[in-house]
């Protein structure tokens, strides 16, 4: 079955600069989340969208952005990069009226390191 | 909000059976999940379970819910080397549209041969 697919899986970029992040959800998923997580960390929520609309924001720095598509795939940017921005992104999708319930599921990730 | 705790480190010998703990907060968390992380690796979904249920069973997992003291735990039978991971624990609420969850810190297991 089709997955999450987030590209590029591997990224280096240096301080101040920017970098995109692109997830392109499950066919027929209408959600996409977007989780931050640090060297040792959990992951921690960072916004979502639902049919291309924000629809929840949690610690995602002013210096992101980022939004939906109209063919629902999302792209998370990322400005000013500063060192500690170095983490693994995760998208993950889910459709909001299905049968698994709420149940999301997540890309393999996307490794950012920030020099 | 949300909290959810977890112990941070569990070590086993192979073929012992695994517990991993969790507590969350908020009594109306709806689904809670169990997700491993291996080294460099994503997030796989182990297994979930409905808040109206007390207990889950999928061939070696087994997940226990005590709701009245928001206590979710996974016990893993028959552990083997290649269980060694981190495992998370998620709590959501249901609803219409979307379902934030939140992560436990995660604990490390390890399993010795």
């Amino acid at each position: 079955a089709a997955g999450v697919i987030q590209s590029p899986r591997h990224l280096i970029k240096e301080k101040r600069e920017t970098a995109t992040l692109k997830c392109y959800p499950i066919p027929r998923h209408d959600t996409v989340y977007w989780y931050q997580q640090g060297p040792g960390q959990d992951p921690q929520f960072l916004i979502s969208f639902y049919e291309k609309m924000q629809s929840d924001k949690g610690s995602i720095p002013d210096r992101f952005s980022a939004q939906q598509f109209s063919d629902y795939h999302s792209e998370l940017n990322m400005s000013s990069l500063e060192l500690g921005d170095s983490a693994l992104y995760f998208c993950a999708s889910s459709l909001a009226e299905g049968i698994t319930g709420n149940t999301i599921y997540f890309g393999e990730g996307s490794w950012l390191t920030v020099v | 909000g949300e909290d959810v705790e977890q112990s941070l480190f569990l070590s086993v010998r192979e073929g012992d059976s695994s517990v991993i703990n969790c507590t969350y907060t908020d009594s109306s968390s709806t689904y809670l999940y169990w997700y491993k992380q291996e080294p460099g690796a994503g997030l796989q979904l182990l297994t979930y379970i409905f808040s109206n249920m007390d207990m889950k069973q999928d061939q070696r997992l087994t997940v226990l819910l005590n709701k009245k003291d928001k206590h979710l735990s996974l016990r893993i039978a028959d552990t083997q080397t290649g269980d060694s991971a981190i495992y998370f624990c998620a709590a959501s609420r249901g609803g219409s549209g979307t379902y934030k969850y939140i992560f436990g810190t995660g604990t490390r297991l390890k399993v010795l041969a």
